[in-house]
């Protein structure tokens, strides 16, 4: 089945610096990637559509030059948490669906992020 | 009124027991309907999905939606301390690109 792989699991990072997470669908082919954040005990919430080789859609209240999304090719999707504070810790999840494929998101394993 | 509600639980049931997990939805333009599984500090992932009204089987788990009622169900049979985890349903307006809309998900506890 669709495999999306998701890097890094975890990330400790000092409150300033900044941090890359990398969503990878491995075999297949992902026009559109999603990215989401959860919070404990809390549903996802979704923060932006990443579209390859377009600008991504961030949704309301998200700050498009806090996380900077990038969706260079078909399998890869990047998002970056600029000048991570703490509020910015949370557990960040990302989607994919097989161009022209049958139904089904797939996720990956989510990254946890604890700003310090 | 929220897009999606979904009872939190938490919900505890002795293994071999059914379990049935729902959610109710407000937007009438949603047309598929989805169950995810996630583990604690994992992704979530999918269970099984319906279009539009109906009932749909897979193993030991079925699910079912009720357009009219804006009303879908997940049910476990003879359930097993593997299936402990939280629920998720998700509903979309149309496949594709279009984003999943999430309830808060239903932490279930299968007790051997």
């Amino acid at each position: 089945g669709a495999v999306v792989s998701q890097h890094p699991s975890w990330v400790i990072c000092k409150s300033g610096t900044s941090v890359k997470i990398e969503c990878r669908s491995l075999d297949f082919q992902a026009t559109t990637m999603f990215w989401y954040r959860q919070f404990p005990k809390q549903s996802l919430m979704l923060m932006a559509t990443s579209n390859e080789g377009s600008k991504a859609t961030y949704e309301q209240g998200v700050e498009k030059d806090k996380f900077l999304i990038n969706h260079a090719s078909l399998t890869l999707s990047t998002l970056t948490v600029t000048s991570a504070h703490p509020e910015d810790s949370s557990f960040y999840i990302c989607s994919a669906r097989e161009t022209g494929g049958a139904f089904g998101y797939t996720f990956g394993s989510g990254t946890r992020l604890t700003v310090v | 009124q929220k897009e999606v509600e979904q009872d939190p639980g938490p919900l505890s049931v002795p293994e071999g027991a059914i379990v049935s997990l729902n959610c109710t939805y407000s937007n009438s333009a949603f047309q598929y309907f989805m169950w995810y599984r996630q583990y604690s500090r994992k992704g979530p992932e999918l269970l099984m999905y319906t279009y539009s009204s109906g009932n749909k089987e897979d193993g030991r788990f079925t699910a079912q939606v009720d357009k009219s009622s804006k009303y879908i169900s997940l049910f476990i049979r003879d359930s097993q301390p593997s299936d402990s985890a939280t629920y998720l349903c998700a509903m979309s307006a149309g496949a594709g690109s279009y984003q999943l809309t999430f309830g808060k998900g239903t932490k279930l506890s299968v007790i051997p």
